[in-house]
């Protein structure tokens, strides 16, 4: 049962353009809603994250919108740059009695050509 | 000075053999997990735990068990490893009274875990 489906798999952008991670999920209890980062040979890393009272949050190049009636949420990466290859997952939590886990889409490897 | 180290960042093993991966934290944090990375399946939860007496199952948790030594060791062991553990394997941690990021989650570098 994947609860956070992640479109594209792979995504080629030229140095400049835009790069859009699509997700979507079924569990309204999710509570809120990351972006991490990872490059080859290291963990994954948060880049930007919103919560679901939010319909768009923008941290620098990135923008995470957020459309609770469709449960979909996406990332938009604006001057792409080759730094920015890597892979991208985005993920959902859920929160219970103080607690929360994350719940990770399958990720998304982007490459920025130069 | 990494704040979540894995030992050991690669291993080749054998089937059968029973392995132990290990996650130390210097962070302070009282919440780690253990996740599992295979190409294609993003990152899938084995283990958590919010503090040293709380161990909690995870999607996958078959064929894996886990130690909470102390809040900063979290270990993970596969009692009789088989080739489909062939995995990385990450440890996380986190602290929930961090209130601009209650959810973020901190990654070590990794185990990258062969099993022949």
């Amino acid at each position: 049962q994947q609860q956070v489906k992640q479109s594209p798999q792979s995504l080629i952008v030229q140095k400049g353009g835009i790069s859009i991670i699509n997700c979507a999920y079924e569990n309204t209890a999710f509570d809120y809603f990351p972006w991490y980062q990872q490059f080859p040979g290291k963990g994954p890393a948060l880049l930007i994250a919103i919560r679901p009272d939010v319909s768009e949050k923008k941290e620098g190049r990135f923008t995470i919108s957020f459309n609770k009636s469709a449960k979909q949420f996406s990332l938009h990466i604006m001057d792409s740059q080759p730094g920015d290859s890597a892979t991208y997952f985005c993920a959902a939590s859920l929160s219970y009695s103080g607690y929360s886990t994350l719940t990770f889409g399958k990720g998304t490897m982007l490459l920025v050509s130069p | 000075d990494a704040d979540v180290t894995q030992t050991p960042r690669n291993r080749i093993t054998k089937t059968g053999k029973r392995i132990m991966l290990e996650c130390s934290q210097t962070k302070g944090h009282d919440r780690m997990y253990w996740y599992r990375q295979d190409p294609g399946l993003g990152l899938r939860l084995i283990y958590y735990s919010f503090d040293v007496k709380d161990i909690n199952k995870g999607e996958i948790s078959d064929g894996y068990s886990v130690s909470r030594q102390a809040q900063a060791k979290f270990s993970l062991s596969l009692e009789s490893a088989i080739p489909n553990q062939t995995a990385l394997y990450f440890c996380a941690t986190s602290d929930n009274s961090d209130m601009d990021s209650p959810y973020e989650q901190y990654f070590g570098p990794g185990t990258r875990l062969t099993v022949t």
